[in-house]
């Protein structure tokens, strides 16, 4: 079974601060996508990673996919208010033991105080 | 349509009632999921469908849940003898041709049993 952690769960950060969300997964597969959730929103797409190496930028986002270490990480550059959301991170299963939809982590609830 | 459209947008029912919930993809789309996302916590798959036929039904928790896309567009998720233990946000997603192309989601079904 496919598991996806996240963490951390919960991060208050300053503005103009760096983070990195990580999002760790226990089986093979190389597509990873990040989602962002706006408290009572539905999810919107913000990265997919592809292969092993991939990464993606946009604006103070980037995300980067390690298949081997079955790792992927999101990283927040100068943090602004409006970056404050959830963030999930989902993996595609491949093994043929797990379903066909994907697989989400608990997410993380970030914060960005002014 | 422009994007993915589930209606209602809250739905509000007493336990042991049967309710249905429904999901316009994108159109096009060939694939479309169908999530359960409660509070606190990251969505979970529930069913796949490739064009009508239902590829995946694994993360139905149990026989009460059951769910249809007879002309391979729209979706129903049905319900049966609802629980308190039901009420989530069911959200549903369509993508191109399945798990390999990027996965959009609707604004979700708050559903709750009371």
């Amino acid at each position: 079974e496919l598991k996806v952690e996240q963490n951390p769960l919960f991060l208050s950060m300053q503005e103009g601060k760096n983070y990195t969300i990580y999002c760790n997964y226990s089986t093979t597969s190389d597509r990873l996508y990040w989602y962002r959730q706006d408290p009572g929103k539905s999810l919107e797409s913000l990265f997919v990673l592809l292969s092993n190496g991939a990464v993606k930028q946009e604006g103070r986002l980037m995300a980067s996919l390690d298949t081997k270490a079955r790792l992927s990480t999101l990283h927040i550059t100068a943090a602004v208010h409006d970056l404050s959301a959830t963030y999930f991170c989902a993996v595609a299963d491949y093994s043929g033991g797990g379903a066909d939809g994907l697989t989400f982590g608990k997410g993380t609830h970030l914060i960005i105080q002014p | 349509g422009a994007g993915v459209s589930q209606t209602p947008s809250n739905k509000v029912t007493e336990k042991g009632k049967y309710v249905e919930l429904r999901c316009d993809p994108i159109s096009g789309h060939t694939a479309l999921y169908w999530y359960r996302q409660s509070l606190g916590q990251g969505p979970e798959f529930l069913i796949y469908f490739q064009g009508t036929g239902a590829a995946d039904d694994s993360g139905l928790p149990n026989d009460r849940f059951f769910a249809v896309r007879p002309e391979g567009s729209v979706s129903t998720l049905k319900i049966q003898r609802t629980e308190r233990g039901d009420s989530a946000v069911y959200l549903c997603a369509s993508s191109l041709t399945g798990m390999n192309t990027e996965a959009f989601f609707g604004q979700g079904t708050r559903l709750t049993v009371v």
